[in-house]
């Protein structure tokens, strides 16, 4: 695409439920990196993709968060048993050659 | 690890007038890169400059410019003629020159607000 697609743009859900976020990535996007934005602070790191290989997982909090990227292109962040705490801007950023292009992010609020 | 530090969490300045953001960061590293961002209320991540550590001359992009001291780890950046439109929050970001796939693992501080007034 054209430019760095994530959805949903908003989700709110009860604690202790699975949320999943997608991104869609600019097509001749190779590599992909995911963030937290938690609210008034910058974002950091998660974890990032390199076409479907995840060479770092560092920036996971815990194990209840998981990403994937089965072919290469679209991803998806995936949190277990969802705690308030896990509240934040999630956002997706692809980069070809050049420098990072970020998404609008998704923004969770868990209630 | 690297760390990037922003001490002002809001700034503001009068529309046309001049404003410098502030930004500190640790490393041990002698390649690296240095990013501020713009994240306006529209949600979006804005690259607004890049300056490269090798580079001793400092980064210009219109009436954005840094003011890079390597030796003071400091890396502030200057809006001339403000504008309006630049009011947004103004990440500061480091990233390793250690090269491969990870180039897109920013380290990121905490914001600075600007507010444009008219």
């Amino acid at each position: 695409g054209a430019g760095v697609s994530q959805s949903p743009r908003y989700k709110v859900t009860k604690r202790g439920q699975d949320v999943t976020l997608r991104c869609d990535p600019i097509s001749s996007h190779a590599t992909l990196y995911w963030y937290q934005q938690a609210l008034g602070q910058g974002p950091e790191f998660l974890t990032y993709f390199n076409y479907e290989a995840q060479p770092d997982k560092s920036g996971l909090p815990s194990d209840r968060f998981s990403a994937e990227r089965p072919e290469g292109s679209i991803s998806t962040l995936t949190i277990q048993r969802t705690e308030q705490r896990d509240s934040a801007m999630y956002r997706c950023a692809s980069r070809g050659t050049g420098e990072l292009f970020f998404g609008e992010g998704s923004r969770l609020t868990v209630l | 690890a690297q760390t990037v530090t922003q001490s002002q969490p809001e700034m503001s300045v009068q529309e046309a007038e001049t404003v410098t953001l502030s930004c500190t960061y640790d490393t041990s590293e002698s390649d690296y890169y240095l990013f501020w961002y713009k994240q306006p209320p529209s949600r979006q991540m804005i690259l607004v400059i890049r300056q490269e550590a090798y580079k001793q001359q400092n980064a210009t992009e219109n009436r954005f410019s840094v003011n890079f001291q390597k030796a003071a780890k400091s890396f502030s950046l200057k809006i001339s003629d403000s504008q309006l439109g630049d009011a947004a929050m103004y990440f500061c970001a480091y990233r390793s020159g250690a090269g491969g796939t990870s180039y897109g693992k920013l380290t990121f501080g905490q914001g600075t607000i600007l507010t444009v007034h008219p």
